[in-house]
């Protein structure tokens, strides 16, 4: 056990439709981050936080968000769902985020949109 | 931009035999590598990294990676394999600035008794 949770587990849901992941990091971590894990695209990184404020963007569509609360919970908005969004999402955490520090991952939401 | 490559989709190895799972990289600056292993249902968790220093990495559960600058790679080791070391394997690589992690496509190790 990684330290890091994520909820939901699982998550079924229409095209056009949007959710909400959730993800709550180690005790002590200031840094969380967003990954996708599909077929196709393999392992993407998505976004990074560092208490509260964004620090980095990878491959994020437009219609993803995604916020750090001052409890240092993260959540990722997903909208406008479209069949291609279903995927594995990641939460990772680390203690500030600097430069080579180890992420740890949370279980992961898998997400399948119908 | 940086990317890893891991040229082998699937790596096959009796149990008891030694394993290589191999990694390429390329980045700017002084790369700083990571392994990390995927069971099925679960998230992944990590094995090992190389910053900076000895280029023999020890980390979790027997594995070992070893950091050649040279040849760019990163190739994952252990001495002895295990039927539960059956997994999906990941190498990943951050910049030199940032720490964002790229992985490479995943190597399935199959390990038969």
């Amino acid at each position: 056990d990684s330290g890091v949770t994520q909820t939901p587990k699982h998550l079924i849901t229409a095209t056009g439709q949007r959710v909400t992941l959730r993800c709550s990091p180690r005790s002590g971590d200031l840094s969380v981050y967003w990954y996708q894990q599909s077929l196709d695209q393999g392992l993407q990184f998505l976004i990074q936080y560092y208490n509260g404020e964004e620090r980095a963007k990878g491959n994020i569509l437009e219609r993803f968000s995604a916020q750090q609360f001052p409890d240092l919970h993260s959540e990722l908005n997903l909208s406008s769902l479209e069949l291609g969004d279903s995927a594995l999402y990641f939460c990772a955490s680390s203690v500030a985020g600097g430069v080579g520090e180890t992420q740890y991952f949370g279980p992961g939401t898998r997400l399948l949109v119908l | 931009a940086q990317s890893v490559a891991q040229p082998e989709d699937q790596v096959n190895v009796a149990e008891g035999n030694p394993l290589t799972v191999k990694c390429t990289y390329s980045v700017s600056g002084n790369p700083y590598l990571f392994w990390y292993v995927q069971y099925p249902n679960r998230g992944l968790q990590f094995l090992l990294k190389y910053i900076t220093g000895d280029n023999l990495v020890k980390g979790s559960y027997g594995f070992e990676a070893e950091f050649n600058k040279s040849q760019t790679s990163f190739h994952l080791k252990k001495p002895s394999a295990l039927v539960s070391d059956s997994a999906l394997y990941f190498c990943a690589v951050t910049p030199w600035a940032g720490n964002m992690l790229t992985f490479g496509g995943g190597t399935r190790l199959m390990v038969k008794p």
